[in-house]
């Protein structure tokens, strides 16, 4: 069955980064968009970007433009998001999902900005 | 890029049916998907492209769309249907994703 596994909870400072992991499992990596998706304690879903792993193509939300990067490992059949510049507004719950229905989600990780 | 627009919150007597929402000027050309979520579990796809149910999503879940306007319908409400919902597209051109602000549905 489609898995997608994200990596444990995280503890920032602000203007520190962070880097977290979605790694699949259950179907061909390169074959589905990857989307990454945030929810702020409270909040509504937002999107912030899209990878395919087959090719490396990557889309970004406006709001996020120049502060996320996505990437992709095709060996392990993970994917990567990459937020720099963090501040306390960062703190949210960060998701990975497949393809542009985001059938399948990841579990989330909480990533928390904090002094 | 625009925007995605859902009530805040609906409320439907056990067993009743009941409608969501969402407007945006890019439905007019793009399918919608829905999404519920509990508390502290991930969303979970139960509408996706012209009216689709997901393996697993029971058929009282159904999609339509007139217009800019898209709408999950309920048939029967079950007290587990009590969650946030979202609705979601891509914009015009196609290359990004829009988020409804969500409703959150009661069960009464």
């Amino acid at each position: 069955q489609v898995r997608l596994v994200q990596s444990g909870a995280e503890v920032k400072k602000p203007g520190a980064s962070v880097k977290v992991s979605c790694k699949a499992s259950g179907y061909t990596f390169t074959t589905y968009y990857i989307h990454w998706v945030r929810q702020a304690p409270g909040q509504g879903l937002e999107w912030m970007g899209t990878i395919h792993p087959s090719g490396d193509s990557t889309t970004y939300a406006q709001n996020f433009q120049g502060r996320v990067t996505l990437t992709r490992d095709t060996s392990t059949s993970t994917a990567y998001m990459e937020l720099s510049s963090l501040r306390s507004g960062d703190t949210a719950i960060y998701y990975c999902a497949r393809d542009w229905e985001l059938g399948h989600w990841g579990q989330g990780t909480l990533v928390t900005v904090s002094s | 890029s625009s925007e995605l627009t859902q009530d805040p919150a609906v409320s439907v007597a056990l067993g009743q049916t009941v409608r969501i929402t969402c407007q945006g000027d890019n439905l007019v050309t793009s399918y919608v998907s829905w999404y519920h979520q509990k508390p502290g579990q991930a969303p979970i796809l139960v509408i996706y492209g012209k009216n689709i149910r997901p393996s697993g999503i029971p058929d009282r879940f159904s999609g339509s769309s007139s217009g800019n306007t898209a709408s999950l319908t309920i048939t029967g409400a079950q007290a587990e249907d009590e969650a946030d919902y979202y609705c979601n597209s891509r914009d015009r051109s196609g290359n990004l994703l829009l988020f409804g602000g969500g409703t959150k549905l009661t069960v009464l």
